[in-house]
Protein backbone atom coordinates (compact mmCIF):
# COMPACT_ATOMS: atom_id res chain seq x y z
CA UNK A 1 0.00 0.00 0.00
CA UNK A 2 0.84 3.90 0.20
CA UNK A 3 2.41 5.05 3.28
CA UNK A 4 4.85 7.53 4.31
CA UNK A 5 6.71 6.66 7.36
CA UNK A 6 9.28 7.98 9.49
CA UNK A 7 12.64 6.23 10.61
CA UNK A 8 12.42 7.37 14.04
CA UNK A 9 9.91 8.84 16.29
CA UNK A 10 11.59 10.81 18.61
CA UNK A 11 14.83 13.29 18.33
CA UNK A 12 16.86 14.84 20.94
CA UNK A 13 19.50 17.33 19.99
CA UNK A 14 21.85 19.91 21.51
CA UNK A 15 20.58 23.45 21.03
CA UNK A 16 23.01 24.49 17.88
CA UNK A 17 23.59 21.05 16.48
CA UNK A 18 22.31 20.13 12.75
CA UNK A 19 19.55 18.17 13.20
CA UNK A 20 18.18 15.63 10.44
CA UNK A 21 14.56 14.39 10.26
CA UNK A 22 14.25 11.35 7.72
CA UNK A 23 11.02 10.29 5.95
CA UNK A 24 10.28 7.17 4.00
CA UNK A 25 7.95 6.96 1.19
CA UNK A 26 6.43 4.02 -1.01
CA UNK A 27 4.03 6.11 -3.66
CA UNK A 28 6.44 7.25 -6.61
CA UNK A 29 3.31 8.74 -7.99
CA UNK A 30 3.68 12.23 -6.27
CA UNK A 31 4.86 15.33 -7.91
CA UNK A 32 5.23 17.37 -3.92
CA UNK A 33 6.52 16.25 -0.87
CA UNK A 34 6.42 18.45 2.13
CA UNK A 35 7.67 18.93 5.45
CA UNK A 36 5.01 20.46 8.07
CA UNK A 37 5.99 21.56 12.01
CA UNK A 38 3.64 21.31 14.40
CA UNK A 39 4.40 23.53 18.10
CA UNK A 40 2.45 21.89 20.96
CA UNK A 41 -1.02 23.58 21.34
CA UNK A 42 -1.06 25.04 17.59
CA UNK A 43 -2.10 23.78 14.34
CA UNK A 44 0.30 21.82 11.35
CA UNK A 45 2.73 25.10 10.02
CA UNK A 46 4.25 24.77 6.33
CA UNK A 47 7.68 24.74 6.11
CA UNK A 48 8.70 23.75 2.81
CA UNK A 49 8.38 21.75 -0.07
CA UNK A 50 10.50 19.84 -2.76
CA UNK A 51 9.07 19.18 -6.50
CA UNK A 52 10.01 15.53 -7.86
CA UNK A 53 12.27 16.89 -10.45
CA UNK A 54 14.93 17.70 -7.87
CA UNK A 55 17.01 16.26 -5.37
CA UNK A 56 17.52 19.36 -3.15
CA UNK A 57 15.98 23.01 -1.63
CA UNK A 58 17.20 25.09 0.88
CA UNK A 59 15.64 27.39 2.56
CA UNK A 60 15.95 29.86 5.87
CA UNK A 61 18.20 27.36 7.93
CA UNK A 62 16.61 24.55 6.18
CA UNK A 63 17.33 21.74 3.56
CA UNK A 64 15.21 19.53 2.37
CA UNK A 65 17.13 16.37 0.34
CA UNK A 66 15.05 13.70 -2.05
CA UNK A 67 16.51 10.77 -2.72
CA UNK A 68 14.06 8.75 -5.45
CA UNK A 69 16.04 5.69 -6.40
CA UNK A 70 15.84 4.68 -2.50
CA UNK A 71 12.61 6.82 -1.70
CA UNK A 72 13.73 8.66 1.13
CA UNK A 73 12.62 12.57 2.38
CA UNK A 74 15.06 14.49 4.95
CA UNK A 75 14.52 17.57 6.81
CA UNK A 76 17.90 19.41 7.44
CA UNK A 77 17.59 22.07 10.23
CA UNK A 78 21.28 23.84 10.70
CA UNK A 79 22.13 25.22 13.82
CA UNK A 80 19.13 24.19 16.09
CA UNK A 81 17.31 26.15 18.16
CA UNK A 82 14.71 25.69 21.15
CA UNK A 83 12.21 27.18 18.85
CA UNK A 84 12.71 24.21 16.45
CA UNK A 85 10.83 21.56 19.37
CA UNK A 86 8.24 20.52 17.52
CA UNK A 87 6.67 17.66 16.05
CA UNK A 88 7.54 17.38 12.40
CA UNK A 89 5.28 15.81 9.50
CA UNK A 90 6.27 14.50 6.27
CA UNK A 91 3.47 14.11 3.79
CA UNK A 92 3.23 13.55 -0.31
CA UNK A 93 1.12 15.22 -2.72
CA UNK A 94 0.02 12.58 -5.32
CA UNK A 95 0.16 13.66 -9.22
CA UNK A 96 -2.55 14.35 -11.03
CA UNK A 97 -2.45 12.06 -13.70
CA UNK A 98 -2.08 9.46 -10.74
CA UNK A 99 -5.35 10.70 -8.29
CA UNK A 100 -6.75 13.23 -10.84
CA UNK A 101 -8.58 16.75 -9.19
CA UNK A 102 -9.31 14.42 -6.02
CA UNK A 103 -5.64 14.56 -4.80
CA UNK A 104 -5.29 14.35 -1.12
CA UNK A 105 -2.19 14.64 0.63
CA UNK A 106 -0.95 11.61 2.04
CA UNK A 107 0.72 12.27 6.01
CA UNK A 108 3.89 10.57 8.18
CA UNK A 109 3.14 10.12 11.56
CA UNK A 110 5.62 12.52 12.73
CA UNK A 111 8.90 12.80 14.68
CA UNK A 112 8.87 14.61 17.56
CA UNK A 113 12.25 16.83 17.89
CA UNK A 114 13.25 18.23 21.25
CA UNK A 115 16.47 20.78 21.53
CA UNK A 116 18.31 20.54 24.66
CA UNK A 117 19.76 23.72 25.64
CA UNK B 1 -6.27 38.56 13.45
CA UNK B 2 -5.18 34.30 12.88
CA UNK B 3 -5.82 33.40 9.04
CA UNK B 4 -8.07 30.25 10.33
CA UNK B 5 -10.29 29.92 13.07
CA UNK B 6 -11.87 27.12 14.74
CA UNK B 7 -14.50 27.19 17.69
CA UNK B 8 -14.75 26.00 20.34
CA UNK B 9 -11.26 25.34 21.26
CA UNK B 10 -12.17 23.15 23.98
CA UNK B 11 -15.60 21.33 24.18
CA UNK B 12 -16.07 18.15 26.46
CA UNK B 13 -19.62 16.42 25.63
CA UNK B 14 -21.51 13.19 26.85
CA UNK B 15 -21.73 10.49 24.25
CA UNK B 16 -25.01 11.08 22.04
CA UNK B 17 -24.92 14.49 22.53
CA UNK B 18 -24.57 16.42 19.01
CA UNK B 19 -21.96 18.58 18.63
CA UNK B 20 -21.06 21.62 15.73
CA UNK B 21 -17.36 22.75 15.84
CA UNK B 22 -16.53 25.52 13.20
CA UNK B 23 -14.21 26.83 11.15
CA UNK B 24 -13.80 30.56 9.57
CA UNK B 25 -11.02 31.04 7.40
CA UNK B 26 -10.19 34.72 6.13
CA UNK B 27 -7.60 33.79 3.23
CA UNK B 28 -9.65 33.49 0.45
CA UNK B 29 -9.14 29.61 0.14
CA UNK B 30 -11.62 27.71 -2.18
CA UNK B 31 -10.69 24.26 -0.42
CA UNK B 32 -10.95 23.41 3.06
CA UNK B 33 -10.89 20.51 5.09
CA UNK B 34 -10.85 18.59 8.42
CA UNK B 35 -8.68 16.24 9.99
CA UNK B 36 -8.51 14.56 13.07
CA UNK B 37 -5.22 14.00 14.91
CA UNK B 38 -5.05 11.24 17.47
CA UNK B 39 -1.43 10.31 19.34
CA UNK B 40 0.46 7.77 17.23
CA UNK B 41 -1.70 8.29 14.42
CA UNK B 42 -1.22 11.44 12.70
CA UNK B 43 -3.61 13.68 10.48
CA UNK B 44 -6.63 11.67 8.67
CA UNK B 45 -8.93 13.48 6.81
CA UNK B 46 -12.17 13.45 7.98
CA UNK B 47 -13.70 15.65 4.96
CA UNK B 48 -12.37 18.16 2.59
CA UNK B 49 -14.36 20.19 0.28
CA UNK B 50 -13.12 22.14 -2.84
CA UNK B 51 -16.29 24.67 -3.23
CA UNK B 52 -19.33 25.37 -1.85
CA UNK B 53 -21.40 22.86 -3.77
CA UNK B 54 -18.28 20.26 -3.66
CA UNK B 55 -18.10 18.29 -0.84
CA UNK B 56 -16.02 15.06 -0.92
CA UNK B 57 -15.40 11.97 2.22
CA UNK B 58 -12.03 11.41 3.18
CA UNK B 59 -10.93 8.41 4.91
CA UNK B 60 -12.86 8.38 8.63
CA UNK B 61 -15.93 9.97 7.78
CA UNK B 62 -18.49 7.75 9.35
CA UNK B 63 -20.04 9.44 12.38
CA UNK B 64 -19.23 12.72 10.92
CA UNK B 65 -20.80 15.48 9.04
CA UNK B 66 -20.18 18.82 6.74
CA UNK B 67 -22.29 21.93 5.73
CA UNK B 68 -19.65 24.49 4.04
CA UNK B 69 -22.05 27.42 4.26
CA UNK B 70 -19.69 30.05 1.87
CA UNK B 71 -16.74 30.04 0.96
CA UNK B 72 -14.97 31.32 4.31
CA UNK B 73 -17.28 28.83 6.64
CA UNK B 74 -16.96 24.94 7.16
CA UNK B 75 -18.28 23.34 9.68
CA UNK B 76 -17.89 19.67 10.78
CA UNK B 77 -20.88 17.84 12.95
CA UNK B 78 -20.73 14.75 15.35
CA UNK B 79 -24.25 13.68 14.89
CA UNK B 80 -23.85 11.40 18.04
CA UNK B 81 -20.81 11.92 19.74
CA UNK B 82 -19.20 8.48 21.21
CA UNK B 83 -16.07 8.29 23.52
CA UNK B 84 -13.96 6.71 20.60
CA UNK B 85 -14.50 10.72 19.22
CA UNK B 86 -12.40 12.23 21.43
CA UNK B 87 -9.42 13.82 19.78
CA UNK B 88 -7.61 16.82 18.21
CA UNK B 89 -9.38 18.25 15.36
CA UNK B 90 -8.20 20.43 12.72
CA UNK B 91 -10.09 22.59 9.63
CA UNK B 92 -7.60 23.84 7.14
CA UNK B 93 -7.38 25.22 3.81
CA UNK B 94 -5.44 25.34 0.83
CA UNK B 95 -5.35 27.32 -2.74
CA UNK B 96 -5.82 25.08 -5.45
CA UNK B 97 -2.65 25.39 -7.63
CA UNK B 98 -0.86 24.47 -4.41
CA UNK B 99 -3.04 22.49 -2.70
CA UNK B 100 -0.37 20.10 -0.71
CA UNK B 101 0.55 24.58 0.98
CA UNK B 102 -2.16 23.77 4.14
CA UNK B 103 -2.82 26.50 6.50
CA UNK B 104 -4.33 25.14 9.79
CA UNK B 105 -5.98 26.34 12.69
CA UNK B 106 -5.43 26.05 16.08
CA UNK B 107 -7.25 23.11 16.67
CA UNK B 108 -10.33 22.07 18.36
CA UNK B 109 -9.80 19.40 21.93
CA UNK B 110 -12.48 17.12 21.84
CA UNK B 111 -13.56 15.07 24.55
CA UNK B 112 -16.51 12.80 25.00
CA UNK B 113 -17.32 11.01 28.19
Amino acid sequence: GESVGLHLPTLSVQEGDNSIINCAYSNSASDYFIWYKQESGKGPQFIIDIRSNMDKRQGQRVTVLLNKTVKHLSLQIAATQPGDSAVYFCAENPAYYNAGNNRKLIWGLGTSLAVNP
Amino acid sequence: DADVTQTPRNRITKTGKRIMLECSQTKGHDRMYWYRQDPGLGLRLIYYSFDVKDINKGEISDGYSVSRQAQAKFSLSLESAIPNQTALYFCATSDPRRQWEQYFGPGTRLTVT
